[in-house]
């Protein structure tokens, strides 16, 4: 298993501001996603982040906007630029771990963000 | 297209009243079939992996089980604190970067 914690939990920024929210894991692994989660809704992919190369953004999503940096194999980061009230929601941090042949995906606690 | 249906939305159930709930995929060559568990605010705990028709997993009160269509997460005698949304989601091939497809979950309440 793998154990996931995000900084900041919760946040309300003002629009047109950027936060960056950090997820940091406690063993080394190969695969970061980051999903954001509107209320009532189900999780949407924003990127895939593997250590060494330039972060895979699902359709919809662009670098601009979401920068994701991967500096090592236990820590990633995502910022949010120029926000407006539309980026209000849940984001959240995922890794791929192995067991042996089976493999799991984990998620962090969330960050839970308000533009107003 | 690689798709994922979760039923029913909401399922509403007695204290030990025991229940399945539904997730039907499609998707070409199947990496891995997850179930997960989610509390409001909170992000989604891991619950089980299915990798092929005929397996099955257990925890506790729950049972998971997947054919090549759909998969059955059976609640045996609930309690209250299994009140939860549950979401189904499937991976596919290396080639889709093993991306998740989502359900839009099932949101199961368990009345003492």
């Amino acid at each position: 298993s793998a154990v996931i914690s995000q900084k900041p939990s919760r946040d309300i920024c003002q629009r047109g501001t950027s936060l960056t929210i950090q997820c940091q894991v406690d063993s080394q692994v190969t695969m970061m996603f980051w999903y954001r989660q509107q209320p009532g809704q189900s999780l949407t992919l924003i990127a895939t982040a593997n250590q060494g190369s330039e972060a895979t953004y699902e359709s919809g999503f662009v670098i601009d906007k979401f920068p994701i940096s991967r500096p090592n194999l236990t820590f990633s980061t995502l910022t949010v630029s120029n926000m407006s009230p539309e980026d209000s929601s849940i984001y959240l941090c995922s890794v791929e771990a192995a067991d042996g042949s089976s493999y799991e995906q984990y998620f962090g606690p969330g960050t839970r963000l308000t533009v107003t | 297209e690689d798709q994922v249906t979760q039923s029913p939305e909401a399922l509403r159930l007695q204290e030990g009243e025991s229940s399945s709930l539904n997730c039907s995929y499609t998707v070409s060559g199947l990496r891995g079939l997850f179930w997960y568990r989610q509390d409001p605010g909170k992000g989604p705990e891991f619950l089980f992996t299915l990798y092929s028709a005929g397996e099955e997993k257990e925890k506790e009160r729950l049972k998971a089980t997947l054919t090549k269509k759909e998969s059955f997460l059976h609640i045996t005698a609930p309690k209250p604190e299994d009140s939860a949304t549950y979401l189904c989601a499937v991976q596919g091939p290396m080639d889709s970067n093993y991306q998740l497809i989502w359900g839009a979950g099932t949101k199961l309440i368990i009345k003492p």
